[in-house]
């Protein structure tokens, strides 16, 4: 069965440094997509990036980008030049292809608190 | 950007009680999904669906029934609210079953 893992409860670290959040993955299948998604103060869900299993580079979208490493079955998120509005719970999330349920299967998420 | 509205933002029904839940999504998605999320857990799926007429189980079913009318609309419904039902769902859409989830603003569900 699939399972995604976030250890890091919270983080906390100061205004225009880098940052990276943890996750690691279980699936038996040999194709699946990882993402990462953002939960606002206020509630909002948005997604923020997305991985292929089968690409070899690292995703990356704005200071977002990833550490994609399959041997490990890790996908962390890094965040770099962090901003006050970064703040945010961070979710890891994974989708396998072959098993054809289409379930978008959760991490249990990261606070991430970015002090001025 | 995608739109997802659910309603009503918050509810409060008491044990034994009926509740439906309303989302609808106006980017022609072929699916669309139930969440539910509560501290310690994330983000839990309930059900999905991928196209009208078409329902999926996902990971925490029981209590819930869901119906898909259209390719707008996802309901979900709970017959016999209990306690433990009390959570945070979110409603989400996506294109196709591998592309990114555009989610609702969520509802408060508390059952007393």
């Amino acid at each position: 069965a699939q399972k995604v893992t976030q250890t890091q409860t919270s983080i906390s670290v100061m205004e225009k440094t880098t940052v990276t959040m943890d996750c690691v993955y279980e699936t038996q299948d040999s194709s699946y997509f990882l993402f990462w998604y953002k939960q606002t103060a206020s509630g909002e869900i948005v997604f923020l990036i997305r991985q292929d299993s089968y690409k070899k580079e690292n995703a990356t979208v704005g200071h977002y980008s990833l550490n994609f490493q399959k041997p490990k079955s890790s996908i962390g998120l890094i965040i770099t030049a962090t901003q006050i509005e970064d703040s945010a719970v961070y979710f890891c999330a994974m989708r396998e292809v072959s098993s054809g349920s289409w379930q978008l299967i959760f991490g249990s998420g990261t606070q991430l608190t970015v002090m001025p | 950007e995608a739109a997802v509205t659910q309603s009503p933002r918050n509810k409060v029904t008491v044990t034994g009680g009926n509740v439906t839940l309303s989302c609808r999504q106006t980017n022609s998605h072929n699916y669309m999904y139930w969440y539910r999320q509560d501290t310690g857990h994330g983000l839990r799926l309930i059900h999905y669906s991928y196209g009208a007429g078409n329902l999926q189980i996902g990971d925490v079913p029981d209590g819930y029934k869901a119906t898909r009318t259209t390719q707008e609309d996802f309901f979900l419904l709970l017959e016999l609210a209990s306690p433990s039902q009390t959570s945070l769902y979110f409603c989400a859409s996506s294109e196709g079953g591998c592309e990114r989830l555009f989610f609702g603003h969520g509802t408060k569900l508390s059952v007393l």
